[in-house]
C-alpha cells in the first residue's frame, strides 16, 4: 500500500528553526518532493531529493534517508510569511504520478 | 510569461448540473494532472494525462471526466454523478519526460454547490 505520514500541525516562533518530518511507505520510490501551500493558494515547489543526504537551499533544507523511508524539511530563521502548509510527496516508480501526504500546517508566532 | 492558468476562480454548481473547469499551460509540458483538495486532507489525484489524446484515471475519478485534445489544455468536467463536489480543484503540469518530475500548479478553482 501507499502511506505518507506528516504531523498535522506545528507551531514555532519567529527567528527559530523548525523541522517537519515525513515518513513514507510506498510501492516503489522515485524521489521525494516538498511543497509549500499558503491558505487558499496553489502549492509551490520547495525541494526534491532522490539520493540520501541533505539538500540546502537558502533558509530551507531537505533531508532524505531511503533506507528508513524518512525525510525532513528544515526551516531556519523563521519568518511570519513561512506560516503555511508543507506538503510531502513521493514520486511513484516508473510513472509521473506523485503521492501526497496530508500536509503539515505551520504557524509562526511573533 | 509562462505558467498555468485555471478559470474560473470560483464556480457554483446547481444540483444535477455538469460544470467544466478550465486548465491551460504554456510551459510546453507533456504531462498534466487534476487534483482535488478537501479541508484537512492532502491532494488526491482525479485524472492525469502524459500525452495528448491519452489520459488515465487517478484515485478518485468517479463522477469526473477529462479530455486532452491539445497539449496546452486539460479541462475537467464535474458531472452530476459526483455527489460531493464541493472542494478546491488544482491543475498541475510537468515535463513528463520519464519518472516523476516537479509539478507546477495553477491557482486553483473553488467549486461550491448551491
Amino acid at each position: 500500500g501507499q502511506n505518507i505520514d506528516q504531523p498535522t500541525e506545528m507551531t514555532a516562533t519567529e527567528g527559530a528553526i523548525v523541522q517537519i518530518n515525513c515518513t513514507y511507505q510506498t510501492s516503489g520510490f522515485n524521489g521525494l518532493f516538498w511543497y509549500q501551500q499558503h491558505a487558499g493558494e496553489a502549492p509551490t515547489f520547495l525541494s526534491y531529493n532522490v539520493l540520501d543526504g541533505l539538500e540546502e537551499k537558502g533558509r530551507f533544507s531537505s533531508f532524505l534517508s531511503r533506507s528508513k523511508g524518512y525525510s525532513y524539511l528544515l526551516l531556519k530563521e523563521l519568518q511570519m510569511k513561512d506560516s503555511a502548509s508543507y506538503l510531502c510527496a513521493v514520486g511513484a516508480y516508473n510513472t509521473d504520478k506523485l503521492i501526497f501526504g496530508t500536509g503539515t500546517r505551520l504557524q509562526v508566532f511573533p | 510569461d509562462g505558467g498555468i492558468t485555471q478559470s474560473p476562480k470560483y464556480l457554483f454548481r446547481k444540483e444535477g448540473q455538469n460544470v467544466t473547469l478550465s486548465c491551460e499551460q504554456n510551459l510546453n509540458h507533456d504531462a498534466m494532472y487534476w487534483y482535488r483538495q478537501d479541508p484537512g486532507q492532502g491532494l488526491r489525484l482525479i485524472y492525469y494525462s502524459q500525452i495528448v489524446n491519452d489520459f488515465q484515471k487517478g484515485d478518485i475519478a468517479e463522477g469526473y471526466s477529462v479530455s486532452r485534445e491539445k497539449k496546452e489544455s486539460f479541462p475537467l468536467t464535474v458531472t452530476s454523478a459526483q455527489k460531493n463536489p464541493t472542494a478546491f480543484y488544482l491543475c498541475a503540469s510537468s515535463m513528463g519526460t520519464s519518472g516523476p518530475e516537479t509539478q507546477y500548479f495553477g491557482p486553483g478553482t473553488r467549486l461550491l454547490v448551491l
